[in-house]
């Protein structure tokens, strides 16, 4: 079946960079957009943008706009989400989701923590 | 940006009753884009009804999803334990695609 399967949590430090990867499996990678969401503790999730693993286009949230990159490697059906310029509100859990039926999300990643502290 | 409210913040039920979720959109959604989600702690959300009331693989007909333009409902009948969790309503008929807030839903 589908799977997504990311990167272990990080800690960074303000003004640090981080770079998540996120491995799909059980479908044909190139088919669908992979977005990327994050969720802050007792918060929704927030949509940080798309990535077409086909063209390499991107579609990313005007609020994260100049701050984070989207890219992908086919040839191991791996996406991959970098932000720049940490935060200590950057502080969240950070997904990737397949975009399926109808605009929906289906299946997640397991999540990757990224704690940014000094 | 169309912002999703939830409504209530807590629903409080017992096993075997019927809950009823609301979501309301500050506009209209478009295309029908309005899906359900459930997530448990620690656990990443997981897909329940896309299309505003289809059930995605392998989700039981307790769960039915309904509603049109900016009011959509999410009910579960005869409630198990293992519905205990907080559920979030998603909108993708206008960029950028948002999340509400979330309704957490306890079994006595």
């Amino acid at each position: 079946q589908a799977q997504l399967v990311q990167s272990g949590a990080e800690v960074r430090k303000p003004g640090a960079s981080v770079k998540i990867s996120c491995r799909a499996s059980g479908y044909r990678f190139i088919e669908n957009y992979l977005h990327w969401l994050r969720q802050a503790p007792g918060q929704g999730p927030e949509w940080i943008g798309w990535i077409n693993p086909y063209s390499g286009g991107t579609n990313y949230a005007q609020k994260f706009q100049g701050r984070v990159t989207l890219t992908r490697d086919t040839s191991i059906t791996t996406a991959y989400m970098e932000l720049s310029s940490l935060r200590s509100d950057d502080t969240a859990v950070y997904y990737c989701a397949n975009q399926a039926s109808m605009a929906s999300f289906d299946p997640w990643g397991q999540g990757t923590l990224v704690t940014v502290t000094s | 940006e169309i912002v999703l409210t939830q409504s209530p913040g807590t629903l409080s039920l017992s096993p075997g009753q019927r809950a009823t979720l609301s979501c309301r959109a500050s506009q209209s959604v478009s295309s029908s884009y309005l899906a359900w989600y459930q997530q448990k702690p620690g656990q990443a959300p997981r897909l329940l009804i896309y299309g505003i009331s289809t059930r995605a693989t392998g989700i039981p007909d307790r769960f039915s999803g309904s509603g049109s333009g900016t009011d959509f409902t999410l009910t579960i009948s005869r409630l198990e334990p293992e519905d205990c969790a907080v559920y979030y309503c998603q909108q993708y008929g206008g960029s950028p695609l948002t999340f509400g807030q979330g309704t957490r839903l306890e079994i006595k």
